[in-house]
């Protein structure tokens, strides 16, 4: 149980151009979910925090009209990375808060490449 | 806020050794202490987890042991094997405050056959 997946896994795009990612918790009902970012060799980098009906809180130094969130329905999540450009590119990871345990449950990853 | 420092950054062991990895956290209301591991292009997973009101749990071959007094937390792999090797992250959190994970720097274990 407690599995969470993305979709996609992997993306390349050009610089300029927006790209959606998905967060779904597959069998159970998450009404917190966060996404990080994580570079080559570094540690998980809070970015947002998304919760189900309402507006994200984002961390300091990130930009909310850049990476949009949105918690539609308690299992899935989307961070759009609007206007991406190289610097954009990273490993992007979301995680799923279980409430009977409060747990987070992180899912596989997306890797972004922006040309 | 809290902060979460991680030790050592890289460890090798010999195939059947144990490792050993050690996190301190700062803020003393926190009281949940999960250990991921990430497998190279992977996201975390879950390998174990305490919270503050014992001082050890166990998982086969895993163990992780918490002293709150001291504020620092650790990870013992035991007879350690080659598919051990991976990045492993401790985190803390404090439960009523958003449930925002602070992990630490991460360690990457290397397990030599």
């Amino acid at each position: 149980g407690a599995v969470v997946s993305q979709h996609p896994s992997w993306v390349i795009c050009k610089s300029g151009t927006s790209v959606k990612i998905e967060c779904r918790s597959l069998d159970f009902q998450a009404t917190t979910m966060f996404w990080y970012r994580q570079f080559p060799k570094q540690s998980l980098m809070l970015m947002a925090t998304s919760n189900e009906g309402s507006k994200a809180t984002y961390e300091q130094g990130v930009e909310k009209d850049k990476f949009l969130i949105n918690h539609a329905s308690l299992t899935l999540s989307t961070l759009t990375v609007t206007s991406a450009h190289p610097e954009d590119s990273s490993f992007y990871i979301c995680s799923a808060r279980l409430v009977s345990t409060d747990t987070q449950y992180f899912g596989p990853g997306t890797r972004l490449t922006v040309l | 806020g809290e902060n979460v420092e991680q030790h050592p950054s890289t460890l090798s062991v010999q195939e059947g050794d144990s490792a050993v990895i050690k996190c301190t956290y700062s803020d003393s209301a926190s009281n949940y202490f999960p250990w991921y591991k990430q497998e190279l292009g992977k996201g975390p997973q879950l390998i174990i987890d305490i919270r503050s009101n014992v001082g050890e749990k166990k998982d086969q071959r895993i163990a992780v042991t918490l002293n709150k007094t001291a504020k620092h937390f650790s990870l013992h792999i035991t007879e350690t094997q080659p598919e051990d090797s991976a990045v492993y992250f401790c985190a803390a959190i404090y439960n009523n405050a958003g449930n925002m994970l602070t992990f630490g720097g991460g360690t990457r274990l290397m397990v030599k056959p």
